[in-house]
């Protein structure tokens, strides 16, 4: 099975802050990564696909890029409702497995 | 619009037996394949299960395998999974998903608790 990790486990940041997700996969992956935002309560939302396709309705300041087996989702001028966590997704080969998640919260 | 809910969840002892369904709306449902991803109380997200559109082939995590199986009927836009033998460690809430043919899960449901408990 692939295992998905990432880092940082958690990050504090101020409105405004650009940030930086990282995500690693044991094995490569091609582009088949999702990044995925997750409020309190809420279901997940996906953010961006096959590594760096933003989802229709998504803001520009989310971008994804990475290849084979290293990842980064960048949220570029954060805003309020940017603070959640937010999980890695491998699609490349079941079990299609998470990463642990990061939890941006504000400083 | 696309909308996928949830139901099925709620209290079993261990070692029971619970089927969950997911009645999809708003899209060609045998178009897409589905998965169900689940998260425990507090905890990070951990995909369970999927299967492909026409329900030809499915797929399974290392710990469901053998206790949980996904099917669907398309005539009826409905996912399931039927989930036997549970255990404490399956309690979580559970979510449909929509699959991207690019990969990533699009749509989401509202999710439906499942408490293993006696």
């Amino acid at each position: 099975d692939i295992q998905m990790t990432q880092s940082p486990s958690s990050l504090s940041a101020s409105v405004g802050n650009r940030v930086a997700i990282t995500c690693r996969a044991s094995q490569t992956i091609s582009n088949f990564l999702s990044w995925y935002q997750q409020k309190p309560g809420k279901a997940p939302k996906l953010l961006i696909h096959a590594a760096s396709s933003l989802r229709s309705g998504v803001p520009s300041r989310f971008s994804g890029s990475g290849s084979g087996t290293d990842f980064t989702l960048t949220i570029s001028n954060l805003q309020p409702e940017d603070f959640a966590t937010y999980y890695c997704q491998q699609s490349y080969s079941p079990p299609y497995t998470f990463g642990p998640g990061t939890r941006l919260e504000i400083k | 619009e696309e909308q996928l809910l949830e139901s099925g969840g709620g209290l079993v002892q261990p070692g029971g037996s619970l089927r969950l369904s997911c009645a999809a709306s708003g899209f060609t449902f045998s178009n897409f394949a589905m998965s169900w991803v689940r998260q425990a109380p507090g905890k990070g997200l951990e995909w369970v299960s999927a299967i492909t559109g026409s329900g030809g082939s499915t797929y399974y995590a290392d710990s469901v395998t053998g206790r949980f199986t996904i099917s669907r009927d398309n005539s009826k836009n409905t996912l399931y999974l039927q989930m036997d033998t549970l255990r404490v460690e399956d309690t979580a809430v559970y979510y449909c998903a929509q699959d991207l043919a690019a990969g990533g899960l699009d749509y989401w449901g509202q999710g439906t608790l499942v408490t293993v408990s006696s």
